[in-house]
Order: structure tokens, then sequence, then C-alpha cells
């Protein structure tokens, strides 16, 4: 069992639409990321969490730290939005960093 | 702050050829990482660096595989020989030292093995 979960593993909605990725993790972490990779791109950072909730724009990112839980919404999604999206949760100890296996999210004009 | 910077960006060579990846982290960023993704997958640790020491390379193939990071600065990553199997992207990644610190990545080195 990988120590971070993604789902969906695939993704497709209609330009506008409401979009969330989850994510669960079963180690005892300092932080969560969520990354963003583009085709043929590197890996952007999108947030890092500890608790609580971040906003940046159209995203919005949520961590429940009793649950190992957290999720990434896109409000208002766009075609530019379409990429693979990448929850990493940070060790509490030894700066390692176990990754989930992505979302790969397809926003339809 | 210039990021995190890799090359080649692209590698193609036939199997059981050697091939190195290079890698410059952020300015003061005391650990760094080496990853293997393969297409469709998340990224899979190679190896980890705190400054010049070696923190983790559990998963690193040693029969083939070898990095270092002398002068705990830059990085190289080879791999002698090359397998079919080993065609993947290549991501270095920095992060600073502390527990909240962010994790930068290169724009990765894509290696196909014919």
């Amino acid at each position: 069992k990988n120590e971070v979960e993604q789902s969906p593993q695939n993704l497709t909605a209609q330009e506008g639409e409401f979009i969330t990725i989850n994510c669960s993790y079963s180690v005892g972490i300092s932080a969560l990321h969520w990354l963003q990779q583009h085709p043929g791109g590197g890996i952007v950072s999108l947030f890092m969490l500890s608790s609580g909730k971040k906003k940046h724009g159209r995203l919005i990112a949520t961590i429940n730290i009793q649950e190992k839980h957290s999720s990434l919404h896109i409000t208002a999604s766009h075609p530019r939005d379409s990429a693979v999206y990448i929850c990493a949760a940070r060790r509490g100890t030894g700066n390692q960093f176990y990754f989930g296996t992505g979302t790969s999210l397809t926003v339809i004009p | 702050e210039a990021g995190v910077a890799q090359s080649p960006r692209y590698k193609i060579i036939e199997k059981r050829q050697s091939v190195a990846f290079w890698c410059n982290p952020i300015s003061g960023h005391a650990t760094l990482y080496w990853y293997q993704q393969i297409l469709g997958q998340g990224p899979k640790l190679l190896i980890q660096f705190q400054n010049n020491g070696v923190v983790d390379d559990s998963q690193l193939p040693k029969d083939r595989f070898s990095a270092e990071r002398l002068k705990g600065v830059d990085s190289t990553l080879k791999i002698q020989p090359a397998k079919l199997e080993d065609s993947a992207v290549y991501l270095c990644a920095s992060s600073p030292l502390r527990s909240t610190g962010e994790l930068f990545f290169g724009e990765g080195s894509r290696l196909t093995v014919l």
C-alpha cells in the first residue's frame, strides 16, 4: 500500500466546473504539498500546508490533520488548468517526501 | 532567485551505453533529491543528499546507477550501463533543511533508451 493515495486518477471536466482532487496519507507529516505538472514540463509547487486552508487565485487547498486527508479545489476551471496534480507528504523527520501517483485533469472548453 | 537547473533536457542512447545528468540546486538548499518518473506514475526517490552526505539511497539500483554531490552543491547522476526500463524523466529537486521548507524541482532530464 502506498503511503499517499490520490483520487481520482483521471478527471475530465467542462470549462467552468468546480473540481476536487483528494489525497489521503498514512504517515506522520510535517507538511503536505500540492504540485502541478504540465506535459513535457517540470513540476511546480502550488501549495504547502501544515494545517487549515490556503487559497491562491482559483485554487484552494485544505488539510485535515486528524483524518490525514487533503483536498485541492479548482473553482471556475479553465482549459489551461489541464495538467497532472500530485500530492506529496513530507515526513515529520528526515526531509523525505512520499508522492501520490497523480491526478490527470483535462478541462474541455 | 534562480531555480533548480538540470541538463541535458533530453537524451537518447542505446541500451548498454552510459549517460550522466547534472543538477545545480537553489543556492543554500541543503537537501538535494534525484527522482525517477516513469510515464503515468509519481516521482520515485532514487537518492537524497543532505549537504554532501547520502541520507537515503535505498531505492537506487546501485549495480548501474551512481550519484555524487561533491562539495555539497551540484550533483551528477550516472547510469552505466543503461537498460530499456531506465527510460524515464529524471527529476532533481532541492529543499531547505527546515521541515516546512518548500520543494523546488528542475525541468527534468528525459531519457530514452533504445
